[in-house]
């Protein structure tokens, strides 16, 4: 198994909802990243989980919440939201955070709030 | 601060050569990734260098000179369905992906 999957594939919600997004990969990989994408713009980095331990948060809002159950398994909490955080959010995973670890990204979740 | 520089737009014809650059000034650096993404689609790893020189996979193939902090991505044999987004990347310490702002190709037939 070689895919990060992530779910759902589309997401509406309202500035007064609580919603998840999750990310699941069987590669054994130690590494999983949150990122933000906006249209036409890269990646931008929100949050790191090494060996299910957070170790990079890129001073993101606490409206977003991140959560490692396990080595499988990401999840990313949100609540009131505002209309700008739409956007494609995106998980990836690799072997581990230093030198050369290839990212694989997942197919991403498309937030819209309304 | 951490920046890396690409055109926002380059344009060729099928079968053609087309060589994007990247130039970058991070703090630290592990090494030099690329990446394809089509529209509304997830990036997709494309190669990687840590080291100064050509590395190729085929149709595509990517450069590095640490020196001038500078490598570019060559396409060869250009196809229709090239036509995507291309970034550049810079891994640094902690794992983190620094991108550029990405390089859209248009193949035209």
């Amino acid at each position: 198994d070689t895919e990060v999957t992530q779910t759902p594939k589309h997401l509406v919600m309202g500035m007064t909802n609580k919603k998840s997004l999750k990310c699941e990969q069987h590669m054994g990989h130690r590494a999983m990243y949150w990122y933000k994408q906006k249209a036409k713009k890269p990646p931008e980095l929100m949050f790191v989980y090494s060996y299910e331990k957070l170790s990079i948060n890129e001073s993101v809002p606490s409206r977003f919440s991140p959560e490692c159950p396990n080595s499988s398994l990401l999840n990313l909490h949100l609540h009131a939201l505002q209309p700008e955080d739409s956007a494609l959010y995106l998980c990836a995973s690799s072997l581990g955070t230093s030198g050369n670890n290839e990212q694989f990204f997942g197919p991403g979740t498309r937030l819209t709030v309304l | 601060g951490q920046s890396l520089e690409q055109p926002s737009e380059v344009t060729a014809v099928e079968g053609a050569i087309v060589q994007i650059n990247c130039t970058y000034q991070t703090s630290g650096f592990y090494g030099l990734s690329w990446y394809q993404q089509h529209d509304g689609g997830a990036p997709t790893f494309l190669s990687y260098n840590a080291l100064d020189g050509l590395e190729e996979t085929g149709r595509f193939s990517s450069f590095l000179s640490r020196s001038d902090s500078y490598g570019y991505l060559l396409l060869q044999e250009l196809q229709m369905k090239d036509s995507a987004s291309y970034f550049c990347a810079v891994i640094v310490p902690g794992g983190k992906l620094i991108f550029g702002q990405g390089t859209t190709l248009q193949v035209k037939p």
